[in-house]
């Protein structure tokens, strides 16, 4: 499996609070993206990375922001969580001069907002 | 807009039966179509990859097929395993561009 690794696998906060999603990779790849998945829905794109400090939003970026100050790291903050961003956020890696190549995912993070 | 469509929506087979899911898109231009597997509670894995020159696409007893003509994919289960209950998600690419994904199709595989 490809090194990836997210954190917190579960995360329950209020709305209203800031909640910070870590992905972390080890496999040296440029492209970093931050999905979420909703029943009914396909994976929707957040925000992707096309390297240090270079992101770009998603169909679905309202209400979160990203970083990425190494290429290992890919931080996806909500500033102030709210019940619609209750979900399933995955963080994948793509790598290689094609940016279409193999996309490989983490396990997911299941954040809840109450 | 770029879109997928899958089904159907859920199919339940029994175990080593076959069975085949859709996946028609309106990506353009396209780049490449993959079909991902994945488990409750994990995350997608990648079963194949096909370009737009590749009509068949095997991986085990997963094989995928792609009519870039009229812009469909269907992915054929073979003697299918309790294991293969799953949602499977058809994803296209277009040329520089991001994933597509569709909304999956969830089997069940019932002994």
């Amino acid at each position: 499996d490809a090194g990836i690794t997210q954190s917190p696998r579960h995360k329950v906060t209020e709305t209203g609070t800031p909640v910070t999603l870590r992905c972390h990779q080890t496999e040296n790849h440029r492209y970093m993206y931050w999905y979420r998945q909703d029943p009914g829905h396909g994976l929707r794109l957040i925000h992707y990375s096309y390297g240090v400090k270079d992101t770009d939003k998603g169909e679905v970026s309202d209400g979160y922001s990203v970083s990425r100050s190494k290429t290992e790291d890919f931080l996806l903050t909500l500033e102030s969580a709210t019940s619609s961003q209750t979900s399933v956020y995955f963080c994948a890696i793509s790598g290689g001069r094609d940016r279409n190549t193999e996309a490989f995912f983490g396990q997911g993070t299941r954040l809840t907002v109450v | 807009k770029n879109q997928v469509e899958q089904s159907p929506q859920s199919l339940i087979i029994l175990e080593g039966k076959n069975c085949t899911l859709q996946c028609n898109y309106t990506v353009s231009p396209f780049s490449n179509l993959r079909w991902y597997k994945q488990d409750t509670g994990r995350g997608p894995v990648s079963l194949t990859i096909m370009t737009f020159s590749e009509n068949t696409k095997s991986n085990g007893r997963y094989t995928a097929t792609l009519d870039a003509d009229t812009k469909q994919s269907s992915l054929h289960i073979t003697a299918s395993q309790l294991s293969d209950s799953a949602s499977y998600i058809c994803v296209v690419s277009a040329l520089y561009s991001t994933l597509t994904f569709g909304k999956g199709t969830m089997l069940l595989v019932s002994p």
